[in-house]
């Protein structure tokens, strides 16, 4: 099993770009967390869906920050319009419930 | 409101010694807990857990105490190795409902040779 993929693994883009993460989960999980994490505030979940469909998103910071999974296979994190303070790195994780299976991460760097 | 602290940002232990590490949660709707290791450039791995009905969780050199009273866990390694070094996030979740972990701020762990 490849685990958690997620692309691109670094992403450098200008302040008022819009930024679209990708995410494939390990197959078979029914549930896809997005995290983020920085010095300031850890780690925190933006968001997270159960069976494709969004549970909870009461993370995500603001209206620029949006996710889709329109399949089992793969989600989306998009910000527009990015700001520098969206610098961080962006972790996807799937699991079967319980224990969470993380992803590389993508290093967002917003100038 | 931070609901699972690692009040220590770093701990620094010799090879071959115990280190030990803790987490502290307000939320006493929390029953289940885990440990994630995260090396640098790489996600969080998954360690060990522990659910609120037993206080202790063994697996290999690695082992997870729960004090419910005191709302309070704590990770042991022992012997420690210098492989070990590596940031370690204490999170805590409902088994029933809600899939989110909440996690603490990670404790950063450096085994001297």
């Amino acid at each position: 099993d490849a685990g958690v993929i997620q692309s691109p693994r670094h992403e450098v883009t200008e302040m008022g770009q819009e930024v679209t993460l990708r995410c494939k989960p390990i197959s078979g999980h029914n549930s896809l967390f997005w995290y983020r994490q920085t010095m300031m505030r850890g780690l925190e979940l933006l968001i997270y869906f159960n069976n494709n469909v969004p549970i909870d998103d009461s993370g995500m910071p603001e209206d620029r920050f949006s996710a889709k999974m329109p399949n089992a296979s793969f989600s989306t994190l998009k910000i527009q319009p990015s700001e520098p303070r969206d610098s961080a790195v962006y972790f996807c994780a799937s699991g079967p419930g319980g224990e969470q299976f993380f992803g590389p991460g993508t290093r967002l760097t917003v100038l | 409101d931070q609901q699972v602290k690692q009040n220590s940002p770093s701990l620094s232990v010799q090879e071959g010694r115990i280190s030990i590490l803790n987490c502290d949660y307000t939320n006493s709707m929390f029953d289940y807990f885990l440990w994630y290791k995260k090396y640098p450039a790489e996600g969080p791995t998954f360690l060990i857990s522990i659910s609120s009905i037993k206080d202790k969780n063994e697996d290999g050199r690695f082992t997870v105490f729960l004090n419910k009273s005191a709302k309070h866990l704590s990770l042991h390694i022992v012997p420690s190795q210098p492989g070990d070094s590596a940031v370690y996030f204490c999170a805590a979740k409902r088994i029933q409902g809600a899939q989110k972990l909440v996690f603490g701020q990670g404790t950063r762990l450096t085994i001297n040779p």
